[in-house]
């Protein structure tokens, strides 16, 4: 079955320095794409950042950037210069294979960002 | 704002009320879901809509029923709520897979 792992549960970073949440997935497609979400204790999700399978570089929002490596089929989430705002879980997705509306949910990693 | 607008933000039932959890966008997007949050269980699909007048179950669908109103709005319909639906639940919509907007989700208590 089609799966995302984030095998950290909870992750720690001193404020201003970078962090690096990790994601895995299963796939035998050769097109997809990943998602990366946050949700802050207030609990809206907020979206962060997508890359696709055949983008030649890693996608970069902001302080946010994509560790993408298909052969390990990982897509890490690179947080840069913490912020006390970024404390919140991280979860990462992506579309199971043949159907590109429905999202598969990694169980997500607990950042929090001491100052 | 654009986005995602759920309804309403708390709610508390007995065990074997039925209530409805509205949800509207505005973002003219084709697809919109329903997902549970659960402590240690991650999003888990109630039910989703690829188009209008279609609808689809998810992972966890019993106990539920929706109705995709019209592309804006998406109900999720609780018969005869139990204790094991008390969860967070959210409402999101999407354009061919990419970039899910969620509302800001519906806290749910079944005592």
């Amino acid at each position: 079955a089609q799966k995302i792992t984030q095998t950290q549960p909870g992750m720690f970073v001193q404020e201003k320095e970078a962090v690096t949440l990790d994601c895995t997935y299963d796939t035998s497609d050769q097109s997809y794409g990943l998602f990366w979400y946050k949700q802050p204790s207030s609990g809206e999700m907020i979206f962060l950042i997508y890359q696709g399978s055949y983008d030649e570089q890693n996608a970069t929002e902001g302080r946010y950037s994509l560790n993408f490596q298909k052969a390990r089929k990982s897509a890490n989430l690179v947080i840069s210069a913490s912020q006390l705002g970024d404390s919140a879980m991280y979860f990462c997705a992506r579309p199971p294979a043949g159907n590109n509306r429905k999202l598969i949910w990694g169980l997500g990693t607990s950042l929090a960002v001491n100052p | 704002n654009a986005g995602v607008t759920q309804t309403p933000k708390f709610q508390v039932l007995k065990t074997g009320q039925s209530m409805t959890l509205q949800c509207a966008q505005d973002m003219n997007h084709n697809s919109m879901y329903w997902y549970r949050q659960d402590p240690g269980m991650g999003l888990r699909l109630i039910y989703y809509s690829a188009s209008e007048g279609t609808t689809d179950k998810g992972e966890v669908p019993n106990g539920y029923n929706v109705s995709r109103l019209n592309k804006r709005e998406f109900s999720l319909r609780l018969e005869s709520a139990a204790p094991s639906q008390t969860s967070v639940y959210f409402c999101a919509s999407s354009e061919l897979g990419y970039g899910y907007t969620f509302g800001s989700g519906t806290r749910l208590t079944v005592v």
